[in-house]
């Protein structure tokens, strides 16, 4: 089985600081982890994928992550929030499972909101 | 290259009733998955398809079908709708079976108001 927790439904930033939204996952087998941004009523837009290359993965937009396996983490970050941040981010692991299907699991979401 | 489109926008229906949703990939993309996204249960994936072929299945009832045409589009149907099944359901295309190495592309959704 596998799973996604953000850590925060909610997070919200001063334009220019830094943004870190929180995700921890489960899975038996080795995962791919994305992270994904969905703008008010938008579809969700790839932001970045880590698929067992370097843990440090950089996206668009200025964000990057880190997979750290010992903390089952993939924490997102970004050094100066843009005002143009602000939507919904959607942590999301994927690993194929015992029965050879792939699984695809998201977590719940994390809102930003970015303040003038 | 057109996105993903999704017809129609917005849909109100009663309990009881059907509906289905289209959904046209992008050119070239064979494989189309389709989401559920609610604020209580989040987003959930409910099947995709490749080559006219379910490939993968999510955790829904029956009452949730779909096809894929020959030209790759798709389409959702929910019979005897409930309220729960009110939400905006997604759908994204991807060159071959989404995962690490075929990137899936979103379509802007289907907004489903069931009354």
């Amino acid at each position: 089985a596998q799973s996604v927790t953000q850590l925060d439904s909610h997070v919200s930033v001063s334009e220019g600081t830094p943004v870190l939204l929180r995700c921890n996952y489960s899975s038996s087998y080795s995962p791919s982890l994305f992270w994904y941004v969905q703008h008010p009523n938008k579809g969700l837009q790839l932001l970045l994928k880590y698929t067992s290359a370097a843990t440090l993965v950089k996206g668009i937009n200025g964000f990057e992550a880190e997979f750290k396996k010992s903390e089952t983490s993939f924490h997102l970050t970004k050094p100066s929030a843009h005002m143009s941040d602000a939507a919904e981010y959607f942590c999301v692991v994927s690993s194929y499972m015992d029965t050879g299907r792939r699984a695809l699991t998201f977590g719940s979401g994390t809102r930003l909101q970015v303040q003038p | 290259k057109a996105g993903v489109t999704q017809t129609p926008r917005y849909l109100i229906k009663t309990r009881g009733q059907q509906v289905t949703l289209s959904c046209s990939p992008i050119s070239g993309h064979r494989s189309v998955s389709w989401y559920q996204q609610t604020p209580g249960q989040g987003l959930q994936f409910l099947f995709e398809y490749f080559s006219e072929t379910q490939r993968n299945k999510g955790n829904f009832p029956g009452r949730f079908s779909g096809r894929q045409f020959s030209n790759s589009r798709s389409e959702m149907n929910v019979s005897t709708l409930e309220l729960g099944d009110s939400a905006l359901y997604l759908c994204a295309s991807s060159r071959g079976l989404a995962g690490p190495n075929n990137e899936q592309f979103f379509g802007p959704g289907t907004r489903l108001t069931v009354l």
